[in-house]
């Protein structure tokens, strides 16, 4: 089946410095890719919809500024968390939209990463 | 707006136990009710689905049933093997199809000792 692929799996960073997470569909082409966060005990939450070669959809009160999404490729898609602080430690997880492939059900075109643990120090 | 709520883990089952985790919603609309596994080290996948009242979702042995008037969606299994060691997310998507827009609740870990 399609897979996506979600580097890197964990990243340790100090207050202040940038984090780059990569999502990349590796046997599909993805024109929307999701980005979701998942704070400790606490549900996976949209933060934003990804759209190769435009501009991504934040959802309400995330914050397009910190959380820069770039979407170049039909196969990948980043996430740069800027000047993280440790409130920003979270579980980052990326989903790509299958535009051709099989199921007739639209979720069933819908794959997930393995997903990101940030710890900001 | 939408919600969905399920059981707290770690559930920890002897092999071959029942296996049952609750999940119940909010949503404004008429939602489509769906489970999700995320495997060790491996992304979320599509457990199975239900897309309007009564359906039962099933698939690997998982089932689950569309319950409207309870708004509950519970995932069972009748009987757990070590693989199914997993979290479970239950999930919705109020758009209609066409959407890839899911609210989660927050996962529940299961694991299956021998």
């Amino acid at each position: 089946g399609a897979v996506v692929s979600q580097h890197p799996s964990w990243v340790i960073c100090k207050s202040g410095t940038s984090v780059k997470i990569e999502c990349r569909s590796l046997d599909f082409q993805a024109t929307t890719m999701f980005w979701y966060r998942q704070f400790p005990k606490q549900s996976l939450m949209l933060m934003a919809t990804s759209n190769e070669g435009s501009k991504a959809t934040y959802e309400q009160g995330v914050e397009k500024d910190k959380f820069l999404i770039n979407h170049a490729s039909l196969t990948l898609s980043t996430l740069t968390v800027t000047s993280a602080h440790p409130e920003d430690s979270s579980f980052y997880i990326c989903s790509a939209r299958d535009t051709v492939g099989q199921g007739k059900w639209t979720n069933e075109k819908l794959f997930f990463g393995s997903g990101t643990q940030l710890s900001v120090l | 707006g939408d919600s969905v709520t399920q059981m707290e883990g770690p559930v920890t089952l002897s092999e071959e136990a029942f296996l049952t985790i609750n999940c119940t919603y909010t949503a404004t609309g008429y939602p489509s009710l769906f489970w999700y596994v995320q495997y060790p080290g491996e992304g979320l996948q599509l457990l199975l689905k239900a897309t309007k009242a009564d359906d039962k979702g099933s698939n690997k042995g998982f089932e689950a049933t569309y319950r409207k008037e309870t708004t509950s969606f519970h995932l069972e299994k009748g009987s757990v093997q070590v693989s199914d060691s997993a979290v479970y997310f239950c999930a919705l998507s109020d758009s209609g199809a066409g959407s890839y827009q899911l609210t989660f609740g927050k996962g529940t870990k299961l694991s299956v000792i021998p």
